[in-house]
């Protein structure tokens, strides 16, 4: 079974409109981290916004928020005012259980390839 | 800080050939992970390092893959022989312990075997 599915492949949205790509994933451990990166055409990884399993609060970022719904084992990313250069590839990633006084890798979803029209 | 550091950027080489891709974390990060991209497959965690012990390689696709970290500073991704469809951009990203920060990437190496 696929741990990150990002069922949206492609976005059309207008500028300045609010966009939500959809993000669930699956999980038994109990201490997970969520991401979302931005990957745009000239191919780098940005990094957007970080969730956490135990966090109470949805994480926000400038004009990205994530909603996160633990229960429903999802986490949206929220762009709000949409604007031209938010056109890219956007990925959802999720961290388990850290070990050995490091990080563990990252799990990426397939991704969903926004386009704002002006 | 500089960043990720990757070389090089782009490597178009003969298949059967060795390819060595390199990778220099940001300073004082301490996890190191090597990932692949492809239109088919997404991205693909290949193999990572903690502390330079390499600590899951079951990413790894076959015994040409093979990857270093012989210090804190530097880490090699292999591959002999290369075949075709190694080609690919290849990831390294870094990361200091359990990050809520993300885990900061390179600009990548875009590999193509011919």
């Amino acid at each position: 079974a696929q741990k990150i599915t990002q069922t949206q492949p492609g976005m059309f949205v207008q500028e300045k409109e609010a966009v939500t790509l959809d993000c669930t994933y699956d999980t038994s451990d109990p201490s997970y981290g969520l991401f979302w990166y931005k990957q745009p055409s000239s191919g780098e990884m940005i990094f957007l916004i970080y969730q956490g399993s135990y966090d109470q609060q949805n994480a926000t970022e400038g004009r990205y928020s994530l909603n996160f719904q633990k229960a429903r084992k999802s986490a949206n990313l929220v762009i709000s005012a949409s604007q031209l250069g938010d056109s890219a590839m956007y990925f959802c990633a999720m961290r388990e259980r850290g070990g050995q006084g490091g990080a563990d890798g990252l799990t990426f979803g397939k991704g969903t390839h926004l386009i704002i029209q002006p | 800080d500089a960043g990720v550091i990757q070389s090089p950027r782009h490597e178009v080489t003969e298949m059967g050939q060795e390819v060595t891709l390199r990778c220099k974390p940001i300073s004082g990060h301490n996890s190191l992970f090597w990932y692949r991209q492809t239109m088919m497959r997404g991205l693909e965690l290949l193999i990572y390092f903690n502390n330079n012990v390499p600590i899951d390689d079951s990413g790894m696709p076959e015994d040409r893959f093979s990857a270093k970290m012989p210090n804190a500073s530097f880490s090699t991704l292999k591959i002999q022989p290369s075949e075709p469809r190694d080609s690919a951009v290849y990831f390294c990203a870094s990361s200091f312990l359990s990050s809520n920060y993300g885990y900061t990437f390179g600009s990548g190496t875009r590999l193509t075997v011919v």
